[in-house]
């Protein structure tokens, strides 16, 4: 295994709802990447978070925000949740300066 | 517009048998391209991570190409097993930043049948 644990494993929220997903990366991984992952598709780049600071984001709005803490571990939020955002969430962590990325198990989100 | 672009989109093949599936990509400039195993519900895996300087990477029964000039890869996967059926995604960092802004491709999903 990679050594990123997510959680939970699967989720059910009602539109309008806010939820909260966690991600453990391995000790010294200070890099982690959230992705969207529809059905059927490959996943898409949600925002990064290098030392506890934001530095980079895909194209998803506002409502999408994250943090992230010195324990490796980090946090996927999305308030007003809509149908569409019903998918696969998973958490990447990486070392400082190297390419390859560990990916986590995922969340599976769906709203009804 | 998605910059990767896999082919085909699903794949059917006999246990023991080659295949060969293709990405391109119009990122650029890019830093590195990578492949990566997903299984159904599960979190993707790296397979071979090539830098634009690099033509072709092993990794057991898998091996990917690259052609820099084309904008093209592929990953080619030998004596086929049941175990591979899964998703395959290409993907390119189109930065040196080394994992930011990764672009995916929307996968190859390949079945080994008996």
């Amino acid at each position: 295994e990679t050594g990123v644990t997510q959680s939970p494993t699967h989720l059910i929220k009602t539109r309008g709802q806010q939820v909260t997903l966690r991600c453990s990366s391995q000790s010294g991984h200070n890099t982690v990447s959230w992705y969207q992952q529809a059905l059927g598709q490959g996943p898409q780049f949600i925002f990064q978070y290098y030392r506890e600071e934001e530095n980079g984001r895909g194209n998803f709005p506002p409502r999408f925000s994250g943090l992230q803490f010195p324990n490796y571990s980090s946090e996927l939020n999305v308030n007003a949740l809509e149908l569409d955002d019903s998918a696969l969430y998973l958490c990447a962590s990486r070392e400082d300066r190297n390419y390859e990325q560990y990916f986590g198990p995922g969340t599976r989100l769906t709203v009804t | 517009k998605n910059q990767v672009e896999q082919s085909p989109q699903s794949l059917i093949i006999l246990e023991g048998k080659n295949c060969t599936l293709q990405c391109n990509y119009t990122v650029s400039p890019f830093s590195n391209l990578r492949w990566y195993k997903q299984d159904t519900g599960r979190g993707p895996v790296s397979l071979t991570i090539m830098t634009f300087s690099e033509n072709t990477k092993s990794n057991g029964r898998y091996t990917a190409t690259l052609d820099a000039d084309t904008k093209q890869s592929s990953l080619h996967i030998t004596a086929s097993q049941l175990s591979d059926s899964a998703s395959y995604i290409c993907v390119v960092s189109p930065t040196n930043n080394a994992g930011n802004m990764l672009t995916f491709g929307g996968g190859t999903r390949l079945m080994v049948k008996p």
